[in-house]
């Protein structure tokens, strides 16, 4: 089966830039999604089909992808972007739909 | 307000059932696929189950095959999840979300906890 592998754990100090990825075999050929989430709040997505920002969502969040290789980059880092952040990954043509383990992200 | 809203939660003993439920208001219900995403907390999100628009397709993930089944009621606007055999690892808060396109998710509900405990 489908393996989506993230790092558990990162810091990052105010003002600088976070970049959290998501590795899986050929995970460039397929759909990426980004959410962000709060303890005690529902999910929320920040970024869809790896680099679709929803509305809402500040200029700061974007991501991209490589061939095994997806990441989100939050620049100008600040206490409200402190989250645990999960990758979302699509293959419907095998109906697979799979989210990484999740990162928590600190702001020292 | 658009939302969606998971009911039905509970305490339940090992290899007991329960029913959840998710309601949809104001928008177009019957024109989404809808999901069951769970969330615990040693193991994250982890996605339960699909249905299709008209509710002609769903399936579930690997380790509720035979337990959980989904269903829809696009006349009331509702979504349920049938778990049968509930497990200590079913565990979880239980989120119903809306399905966009590519797959992503941009609606959730706010969750309904379930508790399998003896």
């Amino acid at each position: 089966s489908y393996v989506v592998t993230q790092t558990p754990h990162m810091s990052v100090a105010p003002g600088k830039t976070a970049g959290i990825t998501c590795e899986g075999d050929n995970i460039g050929d397929k759909n990426v999604h980004w959410y962000q989430l709060r303890p005690g709040q529902p999910p929320t997505v920040v970024m869809y089909n790896a680099n679709d920002r929803p509305s809402g969502i500040p200029e700061r969040f974007s991501a991209s992808k490589s061939a095994n290789t997806a990441t989100l980059t939050i620049s100008g880092v600040d206490d409200g972007d402190e989250a645990d952040y999960y990758c979302q990954v699509v293959d419907l043509d095998n109906d697979q739909r799979l989210f990484g383990g999740g990162t928590k992200l600190t702001v020292l | 307000h658009v939302q969606l809203v998971e009911s039905g939660g509970g305490v339940v003993q090992p290899g007991a059932s329960l029913r959840l439920s998710c309601g949809g208001s104001t928008f177009d219900f019957h024109n989404h696929g809808l999901n069951w995403v769970r969330q615990t907390p040693g193991k994250g999100l982890e996605w339960v189950a699909y249905i299709s628009e008209d509710g002609t397709y769903d399936f579930v993930t690997d380790s509720v095959k035979g337990r959980f089944t989904v269903f829809r009621d696009n006349f009331k606007s509702t979504m349920s999840l049938q778990m049968n055999s509930l497990r200590p690892e079913d565990t979880a808060v239980y989120y119903c979300t809306r399905n966009r396109a590519g797959g992503s998710y941009d609606l959730w509900g706010r969750g309904t906890l379930v508790t399998v405990s003896s």
